[in-house]
């Protein structure tokens, strides 16, 4: 049974990079049915996909945050990671990670299981 | 890419039934069968309730239950229970990306 867990700094200063890291557990990274996802929760708000990245390292980008986002994947740790540049305040969130069902291998579309999630705050 | 639209709230009182609604483009919602929904208590991560428009994962009551039309996809429970109050949000595949709604607050009178 697969099992998400974030881990990185709970605070960030403005302008800096955020930096969080996935691990998974109870299953391979390189499973071929996965994509490993983000997503992020401002304090009272919805949820907002980041992006997501396969075992191979192909990658899918939110269009409004793409300039700022690089999701890389280390299979030898079993572990994902986010990195968001140029933070503001507008990027304090809960961020989850979690696994995400290939579609063209699954015929299937979820986001299942999650982390528990980490809040991550921008500030000086 | 634009967030799917929900209500903002529905309520209903215990045993009935509510439904939430989410309404994307041809190019989400409308384009694949692959719309799936998730409940989230207050400081918990989401749940998975319901996938591929209507399917149900094991261990989700059949009270949860789901449908799509062109470009809108609901979300229907019946029988309401005091612990399905909670935020609901659909999510869509949308090929290169995916889209999430903007989350509804379900109220149990």
């Amino acid at each position: 049974q697969l099992q998400l867990q974030e881990s990185g700094p709970g605070l960030v200063k403005p302008s800096e990079t955020l930096s969080l890291t996935c691990t998974v557990s109870g299953g391979s990274i390189s499973s071929s049915s996965y994509y490993w996802g983000w997503i992020r929760q401002p304090p009272g708000k919805g949820l907002e996909w980041i992006g997501s990245i396969y075992y191979s390292g192909s990658t899918y980008y939110n269009p409004s945050l793409k300039s700022r986002v690089t999701i890389s994947v280390d299979t030898s740790k079993n572990q994902f990671s986010l990195k968001l540049s140029s933070v503001t305040a507008a990027d304090t969130a809960v961020y989850y990670c979690a696994t995400e069902l290939v579609v063209v291998v699954a015929a299937t579309f979820w986001f299942d299981p999650w982390g528990q999630g980490t809040l991550v705050t921008v500030s000086s | 890419q634009s967030a799917l639209t929900q209500p903002r709230s529905v309520s209903g009182s215990p045993g009935q039934s509510v439904t939430i609604s989410c309404t994307g483009t041809s190019s989400d919602v409308g384009g694949y069968n692959y719309v799936s929904w998730y409940q989230q208590h207050p400081g918990k991560a989401p749940k998975l309730m319901i996938y591929d428009v209507s399917k149900r994962p094991s261990g989700v009551p059949d009270r949860f239950s789901g449908s799509k039309s062109g470009n809108t996809a609901s979300l229907t429970i019946s029988g309401l229970q005091a612990e399905d109050e909670a935020d609901y949000y659909c999510c869509s595949y949308a090929g290169s990306h995916r889209v999430f709604g903007g989350g509804t607050k379900l109220t149990v009178l």
